[in-house]
């Protein structure tokens, strides 16, 4: 399976800092989701690039992708405590089952 | 609209029992998925059921099953539980099947195993 990976693994910055996380797959997709989850909760979506787009707003969220890579990246800007949680992204695996990565531990710090 | 509702919330079982867990789906949607998530392992698809279909199964063991009702909501079984079972279940659901759909997700079942 295509799984996508995220880096950092964890990541703390302060309120009002900007935190970006990386997601890089291996085959070719559909589109690319980014979710949150908070802790022991259920994943809640943010964000769907598709194929064909590069870049993507949504509020304090951009995403961006970049399919000769085979990566994404994620960026909140002016980060809040209630930003921290867990961010992963997700592939179609060849238009099957969605493949999550392994997740950024976000921790914004007040 | 109500979210994605998975009972019950806690779980506790000793190896050799079995277990079932349930998931209704957002009102209207037809797709439901079950997903393990473990602190190892992270997110581990299990199986998608799409109008009382099993369309899609990830790779788990033949003791993990589960079954779609024409309403739509879903159950999960595990039978011959192991230590290893110990996670949270997910379901998430969404409108159709496939790779452009976003996926909703309960709260999740936390199963204990001793």
């Amino acid at each position: 399976s295509q799984q996508g990976e995220e880096d950092p693994q964890a990541l703390s910055i302060q309120e009002g800092e900007n935190a970006t996380m990386n997601c890089s797959y291996k085959t070719s997709i559909n589109n690319l989701q980014w979710y949150r989850q908070n802790s022991g909760r259920g994943l809640v979506h943010l964000i769907l690039i598709r194929s064909n787009e590069r870049e993507k707003h949504s509020g304090r969220l951009r995403v961006t992708l970049d399919t000769s890579k085979k990566s994404s990246s994620l960026l909140i800007t002016a980060s809040r405590a209630a930003d921290t949680a867990s961010y992963f992204c997700a592939t179609d695996n060849y238009g099957q089952n969605f493949v999550f990565g392994p997740g950024t531990r976000l921790s914004v710090l007040p | 609209k109500a979210g994605v509702t998975q009972t019950p919330r806690y779980l506790i079982k000793t190896r050799g029992q079995q277990v079932t867990l349930s998931c209704s789906p957002i009102s209207g949607h037809r797709s439901v998925s079950w997903y393990q998530q473990t602190p190892g392992q992270g997110l581990q698809f299990l199986f998608e059921y799409f109008s009382e279909t099993q369309r899609n199964k990830g790779n788990f063991p033949g003791r993990f099953s589960g079954r779609q009702f024409s309403n739509s909501r879903s159950e999960m079984n595990v039978s011959t539980l192991e230590l290893g079972d110990s996670a949270l279940y997910l379901c998430a659901s969404s409108f159709q099947q496939g790779p452009n759909e976003k996926l909703f997700f309960g709260s999740g079942t936390q199963l204990s195993v001793l």
